[in-house]
């Protein structure tokens, strides 16, 4: 099993449309949670970071983290044909730890 | 957030020959940056950890005398392909953390696209 797992999609939706985006995780010690966007050919941009359990919100993003469940989120609002790309879950215990990511979902709104 | 740059961000060469790429931390110092590599639709595989005045810490797998990493400064490391090729073709990209003690946020390079002929 790996440390975290991620559907690789390809998740396809319209124009407008609430998007989510998963991940579960299997290391308790996850303490720090991060979303990532990635266009093709592109270094990942960082979205979303959050710490342990709870919501955080940015413009049209939402993360959650439920760390009873193992299970992380990232809700995209009124998704435009500019947020497709592939995003990836990342998570680490903290400190100096390696930052472990999930495979990608790849996401394409269609106009 | 902070800004990482990565140069250059495409680059082709003979095989035999090595390829040197520069992650430069603009706005912050990094003591620890991180160089991965990405295969097309896989995720990022962590190649090294660059720690500023020490040796890079490579991760299981990864040939050292092939991937050679330097981290002479706080806002620069370098990771040098010698004796490239063609299975070296690939995406490399570098992150770093901000400052000391840092909680676990990465922020990362443009990444560096390598065609090895």
């Amino acid at each position: 099993q790996k440390e975290v797992e991620q559907d690789p999609g390809p998740l396809s939706v319209p124009e407008g449309a609430i998007v989510s985006l998963n991940c579960t995780y299997s290391n308790s010690a996850f303490q720090y949670f991060m979303w990532y966007r990635q266009y093709s050919r592109k270094g990942p941009e960082l979205l979303m970071y959050t710490y342990s359990s709870g919501n955080k919100e940015d413009g049209r993003f939402t993360a959650q983290v439920d760390k009873s469940s193992k299970y992380i989120s990232l809700f995209i609002r009124d998704s435009q044909p500019s947020d497709s790309a592939t995003y990836l879950c990342a998570m680490s215990p903290g400190g100096y730890q390696k930052v472990t990511f999930g495979t990608g979902t790849k996401l394409q709104v269609i106009p | 957030g902070a800004v990482v740059s990565q140069h250059p961000s495409w680059v082709i060469c003979k095989s035999g020959t090595s390829v040197k790429i520069e992650c430069r931390s603009l706005d912050f110092q990094a003591t620890t940056m991180f160089w991965y590599r990405q295969f097309p639709k896989q995720s990022l595989m962590l190649m090294a950890t660059s720690n500023e005045g020490s040796k890079a810490t490579y991760e299981q797998g990864v040939e050292k005398d092939k991937f050679l990493i330097n981290h002479a400064s706080l806002t620069l490391s370098t990771l040098t392909v010698t004796s490239a090729h063609p299975e070296d073709s690939s995406f490399y990209i570098c992150s770093a953390r901000p400052g000391q003690g840092s909680t676990g946020e990465l922020f990362f390079g443009e990444g560096s696209r390598l065609t090895v002929l």
